[in-house]
């Protein structure tokens, strides 16, 4: 069975402090990797999306790195503007298969 | 480029009304839309996906006949929320994919329904 797994659940942070997130998937052939942002009460902003084992996408303070079996969404030295919850989907059959989310917490 | 509007963005209705949300893609021809529902603290839930000109595909669990979806043009999709129940309270939104063959979804804000 598809399935995406995000961990952790939660991330507090200090302003400046670099961490990653994570995204586990199994899935029966990958036809694309996507993280999205979402803050409170507003849709999601597409990001990022990675095709194959290897490839690394930037942009900002993000980047996102992908293997066979995960992906990492790496934050360097992260602003409070950057709190929000991160989600991580995986295309199969033409609809995307949604990860639970991270909250991340920057703290001034 | 990629965006995508949906109106309301609040509303309230009376238990037992009709409600319709917009959805559109402003800047591109979208073939295939999604309607999600959020609830607080969850993931995005998957109700159906339409294609413009055809009937919508509904996930399983989600009833038809109280989620009309229709997909007018390749710009425009709409949710109507029949019959509402304060149960049907939640955060819809709707999401657009610009070219056949690919998967990137483009989201709008959503809508806040409050049925009381």
């Amino acid at each position: 069975e598809d399935q995406v797994t995000q961990s952790p659940e939660a991330l507090r942070l200090q302003e400046g402090e670099s961490s990653s997130l994570n995204c586990s998937y199994t899935v029966s052939g990958l036809r694309g990797l996507f993280w999205y942002r979402q803050d409170p009460g507003k849709g999601p902003e597409f990001l990022f999306t990675l095709y194959s084992a290897g490839e690394e996408k930037e942009k900002e303070r993000l980047k996102a790195t992908l293997t066979k079996k995960e992906s990492f969404l790496h934050i360097t030295a992260p602003k409070p503007e950057d709190s929000a919850t991160y989600l991580c989907a995986v295309a199969s059959n033409y609809q995307l298969i949604w990860g639970a989310g991270t909250k991340l917490i920057i703290k001034p | 480029g990629a965006v995508v509007s949906q109106h309301p963005s609040r509303v309230i209705c009376k238990s037992g009304t009709s409600v319709k949300i917009e959805c559109r893609s402003l800047d591109f021809q979208a073939t295939t839309m999604f309607w999600y529902r959020q609830f607080p603290k969850k993931s995005l839930m998957l109700m159906a996906t339409s294609n413009e000109g055809s009937k919508a595909t509904y996930e399983q669990g989600v009833e038809k006949d109280k989620f009309l979806i229709n997909h007018a043009s390749l710009t425009l999709s709409t949710l109507t929320v029949t019959s509402a129940h304060p149960e049907d309270s939640s955060f819809y939104i709707c999401s657009a994919r610009p070219l056949q063959g690919s998967y990137e979804q483009y989201f709008g804000p959503g809508t806040r329904l409050t049925v009381t």
